[in-house]
């Protein structure tokens, strides 16, 4: 299957601050999945992207696709105290197997 | 539209018994995942079932095994349970394999003392 680094591992921010987290493959994907799993639940689809270059927005959330398909990231503007979790990406492939990242666990101070 | 559903909530075992965790899916959706949640740590993929078969397995010991019934339900089998497998294992449906965006139930928390 196809492995990713996810960066950072953990990140605290103030309340109103930006937030970004990095997947990147060392070999080019097929498309990437977003998910999200707030604490103490299960994780959530949140978007998938396929093309290169694609950028996809969800209210404060970006979501893009590198060129290259090696990387990929999300973006908030704003943080809320709703943000709060864990976001993991997943690149997908025809064998079914989807692997996700380790994860970025945001930690947003009100 | 019922989300997936995930039996028992919580489950205690000791050392060396075996485990039974069901999984029933979102209607219509033909794929099953089973994967293993270790605390604070990531998802680890176990098993794929797609159309009542076995399409991928993660790296896991062969003591963990599973099936996918007609109706596309599916159960998760550990045998000769370890501490180590304590864990929150998590099933999610999709509409058809190698894809589709995952749904997930809210997981069984295995505890093995």
């Amino acid at each position: 299957g196809q492995q990713v680094m996810q960066i950072p591992q953990y990140q605290h921010v103030q309340e109103g601050e930006d937030f970004t987290t990095y997947c990147n493959s060392s070999t080019t994907l097929s498309n990437i999945q977003w998910y999200k799993q707030r604490p103490g639940g299960h994780p959530v689809f949140l978007i998938q992207l396929v093309k290169s270059g694609e950028v996809k927005k969800q209210k404060r959330l970006t979501f893009q696709f590198g060129e290259a398909k090696k990387n990929s990231s999300l973006h908030i503007t704003a943080t809320q105290t709703t943000d709060v979790g864990t976001y993991f990406c997943a690149p997908t492939s025809n064998t079914g197997k989807l692997i996700f990242g380790q994860g970025t666990t945001l930690q947003v101070k009100p | 539209e019922a989300g997936v559903t995930q039996s028992p909530t919580h489950l205690i075992k000791t050392r060396g018994q075996q485990a039974t965790l069901r999984c029933s899916p979102i209607s219509g959706h033909t794929s099953v995942y089973w994967y293993q949640q270790a605390l604070g740590l990531g998802l680890q993929f176990l098993l794929w079932y797609d159309e009542g078969e076995e399409r991928n397995r993660g790296n896991f010991p062969p003591r963990f095994s599973g099936r996918q019934f007609p109706n596309y339900s599916s159960e998760l089998n550990v045998n000769a349970l370890e501490l180590e497998d304590s864990a929150l294992y998590l099933c999610a449906s999709s509409l058809q394999g190698g894809g589709s965006p995952l749904h997930f139930g809210n997981g069984t928390r295995l505890t093995v003392t």
